[in-house]
């Protein structure tokens, strides 16, 4: 059984430009959700898909915006950088489950820089 | 939102227990007590859970006051691959309804284990 998988590790972007973001879930989730952490913070709740549609999002600007394909695979895709978005993304997958929650499993996310 | 309250720091010796608190005043009756760790370097980890009555699996215990407004993660032996940043986090229904849960990180405690 495979974990969650991110890629890239780190990269680095300049501001205005766009960058995507790749996760492979846990080999059976259907349930993907992005965090972004920046130094220091916990992280913040960007947005979770559920078969291939948005069903939850955090405090965060329409650049920011997903995908799920069949496969569960996800990305998230952020345009026009900004100096603020250098954070670590995170991806987490789980399976969909009943009132408490089941255990989410995280990546070792990518490190996003930004100048 | 429901919020949580720990400390922003705790010591321990290794091989001796850790008792990590966390104060969440206002949960409501349907939150449920979610616990995870983040290693340096590390996406979190998830380590224990549970609703009304204490909890205990291979890595931790959970111990809920009898008025919820408490808990207290409990480490039997600590040891140095403990060391990391604890977050004690409300699990809250999303919008959505079942299967749309977010994960609501506060700064977390960073245990140190000292040999």
């Amino acid at each position: 059984e495979t974990g969650v998988t991110q890629s890239p590790t780190h990269l680095i972007k300049t501001r205005g430009q766009q960058v995507t973001l790749r996760c492979s879930s846990q080999s059976g989730h259907n349930t993907v959700s992005w965090y972004q952490q920046a130094l220091g913070q916990g992280p913040q709740f960007i947005f979770q898909y559920y078969r291939e549609e948005e069903n939850g999002r955090g405090n965060f600007p329409p650049r920011f915006s997903g995908l799920q394909f069949p496969n569960y695979s996800s990305e998230l895709n952020v345009n026009a950088l900004e100096l603020d978005d250098s954070a670590l993304y995170l991806c987490a997958s789980s399976l969909r489950s009943g009132a408490s929650g089941g255990e989410l499993f995280f990546g070792e996310g990518s490190r996003l820089t930004v100048l | 939102d429901a919020k949580t309250t720990q400390p922003n720091s705790m010591e321990s010796n290794e091989e001796e227990p850790v008792h990590l608190p966390c104060n969440h005043s206002t949960i409501s009756g349907t939150d449920y007590i979610h616990w995870y760790r983040q290693l340096p370097s590390q996406g979190p980890e998830y380590v224990i859970h549970g609703l009304t009555s204490n909890v205990n699996n291979r890595m931790a215990s959970l111990a809920i006051a009898e008025d919820r407004k408490s808990s207290t993660l409990i480490l039997h032996r600590a040891t140095l691959r403990d060391a990391a940043v604890y977050y004690c986090i409300l699990r809250e229904r999303g919008y959505s309804g079942a299967g749309s849960y977010q994960l609501t990180f506060g700064k977390g405690t960073k245990l140190s284990v000292i040999p």
